[in-house]
């Protein structure tokens, strides 16, 4: 089953901060997060394991609470390069991704 | 260092036609994924191999609907007979391990166009 990812879309302007939430019906192993800019393929963002092991980069952070199978993400001073759509992934330990239906970000001036 | 490799880049075909899609993965990765993205179903997994061996086609939309990976430098995923639903973008994509605690590095995708 797809996991909910909220909100749906966002709109800020630089500097701001954002929180994309991601909830999952089952129990997570991991969750990955990618971002897809328009016309181009998902990149990688971050992982979160089981036990809290983060793997990542930039000046996003994520957090993943086992009990709840919710993460989040959180962009922080948001840049114009932060937009695009974010995708969160979690793995059941199930042998492979599903992926949420995205969250818009937009980045103005 | 090379990414995925998919071709082609862009695909426009009649509905009824055969369409092949092909993806090199980053060397030395040996998980390899097809996935298909649309605006109305999203991301959608179609089909995983780890060290070339189909490990869940579950996706796979139907038996129009076929993937080999030969060896660990090569994919296909082929339709026959294509159908206009079928038009969509195309990912392939690989990572080290099975993928869960591993990045996924995507390829830039085909699109898919069935007329």
């Amino acid at each position: 089953q797809q996991p909910v990812q909220s909100p749906q879309a966002v709109i800020l302007r630089e500097g701001e901060d954002a929180v994309i939430n991601c909830s999952s019906s089952k129990a997570l192993y991991s969750v990955h997060w990618y971002r897809q800019k328009h016309g181009e393929a998902p990149v990688f963002l971050m992982i979160l394991l089981k036990g809290g092991e983060q793997k990542g980069h930039e000046k996003i952070s994520a957090s993943f609470n086992e009990k709840k199978q919710q993460s989040s993400l959180y962009l922080t001073a948001s840049q114009l390069s932060y937009s695009g759509t974010y995708f969160c992934g979690p793995n059941s330990n199930t042998g492979k991704l599903i992926f949420g239906q995205g969250t818009t970000l937009q980045v103005k001036p | 260092d090379a990414g995925v490799i998919q071709s082609p880049r862009h695909e426009v075909t009649e509905m009824g036609q055969e369409v092949t899609l092909r993806c090199k993965p980053i060397s030395g990765h040996n998980s390899l994924f097809w996935y298909r993205q649309t605006m109305m179903r999203g991301l959608e997994l179609l089909i995983y191999f780890n060290n070339n061996v189909p490990i869940d086609d579950s996706g796979m939309p139907e038996d129009r609907f076929s993937a080999k990976m030969p060896n660990a430098s090569f994919s296909t995923l082929k339709i026959q007979p294509s159908e206009p639903r079928d038009s969509a973008v195309y990912f392939c994509a690989s990572s080290l391990g099975q993928g869960l605690t591993q990045p996924q590095h995507f390829g830039d995708g085909t699109r898919l166009s069935i007329l």
